[in-house]
């Protein structure tokens, strides 16, 4: 299983970009890149995924390293609503999701 | 609101016993994860089923088990509680169960063990 390291914590400005930065050196060729966050007493959820590629949905942006051993999930603005826990992962071919510790993201006003 | 339910939304019990947790998956999503989130191990992936079918396995206990029955809900059984056991259970699901899925959570299922 693909294993993966954030940092603990970032701060951002309200209304600036974010980019929240992951590792992932053991993934393999065929493991997605999945973000996720969870915000504060809720399930996580959803944020954007990608192979290859950079990938752009309404919540985000996500830049894939070349070489696939790193990845930067970008928040265009960021807004208080997005302050939560980021967790990036890979996924086998059943989609199981192998979550690291995760940066809680700081966003002030 | 994810589609995902989970039942009961918290259990309070004691050492030794046994629990059994619910989970309804969105409709028409064949696939069902467990997961264990804790403070000292952050989220942990335990175990996948896939339409009614063990799919992935992670590190999950011999003292837990779970299934996935005909109508496509789960259910996460934990025996021989500990205080460690105490934690918060998610359940996901998502269409297909593959490795391009998006995967809804629920609630959770919050677990004191006393």
């Amino acid at each position: 299983d693909a294993k993966t390291t954030q940092p603990n914590s970032m701060e951002s400005n309200e209304e600036e970009p974010v980019h929240l930065p992951c590792n992932h050196s053991t993934i393999s060729g065929t493991d997605y890149i999945h973000w996720y966050r969870q915000l504060p007493s809720q399930g996580p959820e959803y944020v954007i995924h990608g192979l290859t590629s950079n990938v752009n949905n309404r919540m985000a942006s996500l830049a894939i390293a070349e070489d696939r051993k790193s990845s930067t999930l970008i928040l265009h603005r960021a807004t208080l609503r997005d302050a939560a826990v980021y967790y990036c992962s890979g996924t086998g071919n059943t989609g199981k999701l192998i979550f690291g510790q995760g940066t809680t993201l700081q966003v002030k006003p | 609101d994810s589609g995902v339910t989970q039942t009961p939304k918290h259990l309070i019990t004691a050492t030794g016993q046994r629990v059994t947790l619910r989970c309804s998956p969105r409709s028409g999503d064949l696939s069902v994860y467990w997961y264990q989130q804790s403070l000292d191990q952050g989220l942990q992936f335990l175990i996948q089923y896939y339409n009614g079918e063990e799919r992935a396995k992670g590190n999950i206990l011999e003292r837990f088990s779970a299934q996935q029955f005909p109508d496509l809900h789960s259910e996460l059984n934990l025996s021989s509680l500990e205080l460690g056991d105490s934690a918060l259970y998610f359940c996901a699901s998502s269409r297909a169960g593959e490795f391009t899925d998006t995967q809804y959570f629920g609630p959770g299922t919050r677990l004191t063990v006393l």
